[in-house]
């Protein structure tokens, strides 16, 4: 399986962007760039997905490399309640790629 | 829409006892995923489950946990004999169809926590 590299952790303070680098130099054609987060306590939540342009949705934006092998997710303005561990994963686009491999992802704190 | 829904939300139970988590897929989802949270650690996937099916249980342990995803009712994920390792954090989520192409995010339920004692 293609791995991804994440930080642990990175800080923000309230109102400020927030940019997530993942590292995934053995991607393959045909893999999405997945992420998601998990909140304390609670279980992982879908935040966004891309395979070769940026993409936006009104919880972030994902800007992917040229050459694939890097992404980053952008949360434009952090609130106490993006405080989560976010993940980065890699999917196949074919109908048997079905688990989530989930790393040790990274850790935001974000500051009042 | 209901999310996934997942009960009890907290469990607890002696070593050799029996441990039942149950899971209510979203409406119109017929694809089940269990994952385990061990404390400290990531996510692992488990199981996926069809309706009456199991489709992949290359992660789960061989012996003592078992899963089912009846015609009716919810998805259960079933822990024999729980000794304290058992302890973690399980979830459950459901998709629509269980491709890795781009319209199929997996929606996990809140967890069940686990503790034995």
């Amino acid at each position: 399986d293609a791995k991804t590299t994440q930080p642990n952790s990175m800080e923000s303070n309230e109102e400020e962007p927030v940019h997530l680098p993942c590292n995934h130099s053995t991607i393959s054609g045909t893999d999405y760039i997945h992420w998601y987060r998990q909140l304390p306590s609670q279980g992982p939540e879908y935040v966004i997905h891309g395979l070769t342009s940026n993409v936006n949705n009104r919880m972030a934006s994902l800007a992917i490399a040229e050459d694939r092998k890097s992404s980053t997710l952008i949360l434009h303005r952090a609130t106490l309640r993006d405080a989560a561990v976010y993940y980065c994963i890699l999917r196949a686009a074919r109908s048997n790629d079905y688990k989530l491999s989930f790393g040790a992802g990274t850790t935001v704190t974000v500051r009042a | 829409n209901a999310g996934v829904m997942q009960n009890p939300r907290h469990l607890v139970r002696r070593r050799g006892q029996e441990a039942r988590l149950r899971c209510s897929p979203m409406k119109g989802h017929s694809h089940v995923y269990w994952y385990r949270q061990l404390p400290e650690e990531g996510l692992k996937f488990m199981v996926y489950l069809q309706k009456e099916n199991i489709i992949d249980e290359s992660g789960m342990p061989k012996e003592r946990f078992s899963a089912e995803f009846p015609k009716e009712g919810p998805s259960i994920l079933r822990i024999q004999q729980v000794v304290r390792g058992d302890s973690a954090a399980y979830f459950c989520a459901s998709s629509p169809e269980a491709s890795g192409s781009s319209y199929n995010e997996q929606f996990f339920g809140p967890g069940t926590r686990l503790t034995v004692l």
